[in-house]
């Protein structure tokens, strides 16, 4: 059975300073992982997607996620934090036998100014 | 249509009262998935169908709530009894197999 844990429910960062979403993942077969943001009020919209070919994700609005099989870990990653990256972001497992997709609680991203 | 597609968008009912959510998946996705959203809360899974097999209900809440697909497309979400805890959004997602889900708008439950 897969399950996934994301470390921190909130994480507050200046603007301008590096982003570090923490996500850990359990599967007893080869993962699919994914990141989702959900802005206020907006649906939930893919940022990136692990399907085991590179295991540096790039996605969009310059977001990255790093696989590491070893840690069972697939945190999510920007460089400068951006106003607009204020969301909720969620994490995603499926376990790629059943394609049942397992989400984490989320992590509600705060950006100071 | 081009995306998933949940009905209606916001409903408000009156405790006690029975609700039914519709969900219409993008055409041939296989996988069909229910999600609820409560207020300051993760996304909690409900109900997952895949093709012709039996679904995985066992993220429903109660045994007042129900889900069935018919003709592997269309899905309804049936809530009996409404209760004021069931308020929520409610998101339907689908997916081809081993690709990401493709999620609904949402239906948003105001019971009262």
């Amino acid at each position: 059975a897969q399950s996934v844990t994301q470390l921190d429910s909130h994480v507050s960062v200046s603007e301008g300073t590096p982003v570090l979403l923490r996500c850990n993942y359990s599967s007893s077969y080869s993962p699919s992982l994914f990141w989702y943001v959900q802005h206020p009020n907006k649906g939930l919209q893919l940022l990136l997607k692990y399907t085991s070919a590179a295991t540096l994700v790039k996605g969009i609005n310059g977001f990255e996620a790093e696989f590491k099989k070893s840690e069972t870990s697939f945190h999510l990653t920007k460089p400068s934090a951006h106003m607009s990256d204020a969301a909720e972001y969620f994490c995603v497992v499926s376990d790629r036998r059943d394609d049942k997709i397992i989400f984490g609680k989320g992590t509600r991203l705060h950006i100071l100014p | 249509g081009a995306g998933v597609s949940q009905s209606p968008s916001n409903k408000v009912t009156e405790k006690g009262k029975d609700v039914e959510l519709r969900c219409d998946p993008i055409s041939g996705h296989t996988a069909l998935y229910w999600y609820r959203q409560s207020l300051g809360q993760g996304l909690e899974f409900l109900i997952y169908f895949q093709g012709n097999s039996a679904p995985d209900k066992s993220g429903l809440p109660s045994d007042r709530f129900s889900a069935e697909r018919t003709g592997g497309s269309v899905s309804t979400l049936t809530i009996q009894r409404t209760q004021q805890e069931d308020s929520a959004v409610y998101l339907c997602a689908s997916s081809e197999r081993v690709e990401y889900a493709f999620f609904g708008q949402g239906t948003r439950l105001t019971v009262v």
